[in-house]
């Protein structure tokens, strides 16, 4: 059983829409859940990060972690173009990072 | 603002030849990372490196790979013999503490092994 799914897309909206990009892990284990943000050619750049169940808000952007579910989402506000990369949840914490494959958005003006 | 560098950007080699991949991770921070990710693939993990030791490694980080911080500043990556699976980008990463939602990340070399 892989660690940690996600959809590859490509996923394509409108400017301003929200976006939903969700991902299942398997390890119960897991503690910490990141967001990366990878441009093409790029290396990742972490977004946020929560510990355990819940959500954490960041402007337009909120992590939300069901423990219950092993199932992590991040939502997009207003998205704008300048949001269009890939975006990976991961994972881990300590030393080891373990990511899912990425979705790569793209957003319309 | 401070950052991960990795130099080069590019690497060609062939099939066989020793390859070495630097970063320069950023000037306070502790520990240590390379990843790597195969076109259309997950950036996958392969080492963290600590107080000049390996702390954890994965099942990729065979006896072809080894890492080593010469200096104050340079981290490197050396494969010691190529092989074409081998091409990918490798991502040096760095953070201050031993948490990796701490961790900066380089622009990643390619390496591309013919």
């Amino acid at each position: 059983q892989k660690e940690v799914e996600q959809d590859p897309g490509p996923l394509s909206v409108p400017e301003g829409a929200i976006v939903s990009l969700n991902c299942t892990y398997s390890n119960s284990a897991f503690q910490y859940f990141m967001w990366y943000r990878q441009y093409s050619r790029k290396g990742p750049e972490l977004l946020m990060y929560t510990y355990s169940s819940g959500n954490k808000e960041d402007g337009r952007f909120t992590a939300q972690v069901d423990k219950s579910s092993k199932y992590i989402s991040l939502f997009i506000r207003d998205s704008q173009p300048s949001d269009s990369a890939t975006y990976l949840c991961a994972t881990g914490g300590y030393q080891k990072v373990t990511f899912g494959i990425g979705t790569k958005l793209q957003v319309i003006p | 603002e401070p950052e991960v560098t990795q130099t080069p950007s590019h690497q060609v080699t062939q099939m066989g030849q020793e390859v070495i991949l630097r970063c320069v991770p950023i000037s306070n921070h502790l520990y240590f990372y390379w990843y790597r990710q195969i076109l259309g693939q997950k950036v996958e993990f392969l080492v963290s490196f600590y107080n000049n030791e390996i702390s954890e490694k994965s099942e990729i980080f065979d006896d072809q790979f080894s890492v080593e911080r010469p200096d104050g500043s340079n981290f490197t990556l050396k494969i010691r013999s190529t092989k074409l699976e081998d091409s990918a980008m490798y991502f040096c990463a760095s953070s201050v503490v031993d948490m990796n939602t701490e961790a900066f990340f380089g622009q990643g070399t390619r390496l591309t092994v013919v």
